[in-house]
Formats: structure tokens, C-alpha cells, sequence
């Protein structure tokens, strides 16, 4: 079993859906949580960092981490044609230097 | 800013040589690791630099090493290339004011290596 599990899709949605992609883990130890986004032939893009539990909001997107689950969740609303790329969540040890440990990724695809 | 540059962008290499990849990292940045991403794996972790030691190394074999300068800036290498190799080579850097502050890492563009 994988410590990062993430639906690789794809997922496709029409514009101006809410999108919502997620990531289960199985290491408790888990503290620090990321959101990456990477367009094809790129290399990743951060769009969230969390610590612990709780929401951060930034512009159309929602991180969630729910540690009690070992669950986390990015939220996208009124998606746009731009937003079409591979999602990967990414964690890290608290103290743990800067090693990551990425899901698989989920490709979207958000058409007009 | 300039962000992550990582060179050469592309790399052919045949079966058995050996390549060196670059990456200088965001200005400020001391922190320097390298994860190798592939359609069948994913993102997986190499090996991460600070202060021109390694300190943190994930599981791949001794073929894959690195080392970081003076200047932050680093390189990665690998020896005794096999088919399996071929992938992007991604480059994070971050901050790290110390061991206890953890902060974002940021990514360059990577170098898609291909052996043949």
C-alpha cells in the first residue's frame, strides 16, 4: 500500500464546476500538506500549503485537512479551461527536512 | 525573483554512459532536493541537499548521487545509465531557515532524460 493515494482520473468537468480532488495517507505523522499543480511538459506549480487541520482559502481554491481521517481535500470553484492539469498532493514529516511524498496525481480536465 | 533553473532542459543519452544535471536554486534558497518522476512511479524523492551535505536520501541506488555548492547551486548524477532511467528530473528548492521551520518547496521546470 502506497502512503499517499490519489485518483489519478481523469476527471472531467464542464466550466464553472466545482471541482473537488482528494488524497488519503496512511502515516499519522504526516504534518505539513501541499497542492501542486503541473501543466504537461512543466514542472509543478505549489498552489497550497497547510499545517495540520483545518481550511485555507486562497482566490477559487480550498485546501482541506482532515487528520482525524488521514483526508485531504483541494476545492476548485467556477473552474475555467486554465485549470486543466495533473493535481498532485504532496506531504511531509513535521521536522522531517524537506523529503516530500507525492500522490499519483489527478489528471483534470475542465472544457468549455 | 528568477525561480528554479534547471539545465539541460532535454538529455539523449545511450545505455551505460553516465549524465550530470543542474540546478540552481531560488536566490536565498539553501535547501536543494531532486525527485525523479515517471509515468509508472509518479514523483519519487532522490535525495535532498543543505549547506553542501546530504541529509536526507530516498531509495534509490548508489548509480544516482549529487552534491551541492558553496552557492547552493546543484548537481545531480548518474552513472551506468539503464533504459529504466529515462524520466524527468525535477529540482525543489526551498528556504529552510532551520531544521524545525519547514517551508514550501519550489519547482523548476525539470530535464527530461531519455536513454536509448
Amino acid at each position: 500500500q502506497k502512503e499517499v493515494e490519489q485518483d489519478p482520473g481523469p476527471l472531467s468537468v464542464p466550466e464553472g464546476a466545482i471541482v473537488s480532488l482528494n488524497c488519503t495517507y496512511s502515516n499519522s505523522a504526516f504534518q505539513y500538506f501541499m497542492w501542486y499543480r503541473q501543466y504537461s511538459r512543466k514542472g509543478p506549480e505549489l498552489l497550497m500549503y497547510t499545517y495540520s487541520s483545518g481550511n485555507k482559502e486562497d482566490g477559487r481554491f480550498t485546501a482541506q485537512v482532515d487528520k482525524s481521517s488521514k483526508y485531504i481535500s483541494l476545492f476548485i470553484r467556477d473552474s475555467q479551461p486554465s485549470d486543466s492539469a495533473t493535481y498532485l498532493c504532496a506531504m511531509r514529516l513535521s521536522g522531517g527536512y524537506n523529503k516530500l511524498i507525492f500522490g499519483a496525481g489527478t489528471r483534470l480536465a475542465v472544457h468549455p | 525573483k528568477a525561480g528554479v533553473t534547471q539545465t539541460p532542459r532535454y538529455l539523449i543519452k545511450t545505455r551505460g554512459q553516465q549524465v550530470t544535471l543542474s540546478c540552481s536554486p531560488i536566490s536565498g534558497h539553501r535547501s536543494v532536493s531532486w525527485y525523479q518522476q515517471t509515468p509508472g512511479q509518479g514523483l519519487q524523492f532522490l535525495f535532498e541537499y543543505f549547506s553542501e551535505t546530504q541529509r536526507n536520501k530516498g531509495n534509490f541506488p548508489g548509480r544516482f548521487s549529487g552534491r551541492q555548492f558553496s552557492n547552493s547551486r546543484s548537481e545531480m548524477n548518474v552513472s551506468t545509465l539503464e533504459l529504466g532511467d529515462s524520466a524527468l528530473y525535477l529540482c525543489a528548492s526551498s528556504p529552510d531557515a532551520g531544521r524545525l521551520m519547514n517551508t514550501e518547496a519550489f519547482f523548476g521546470q525539470g530535464t527530461r532524460l531519455t536513454v536509448v
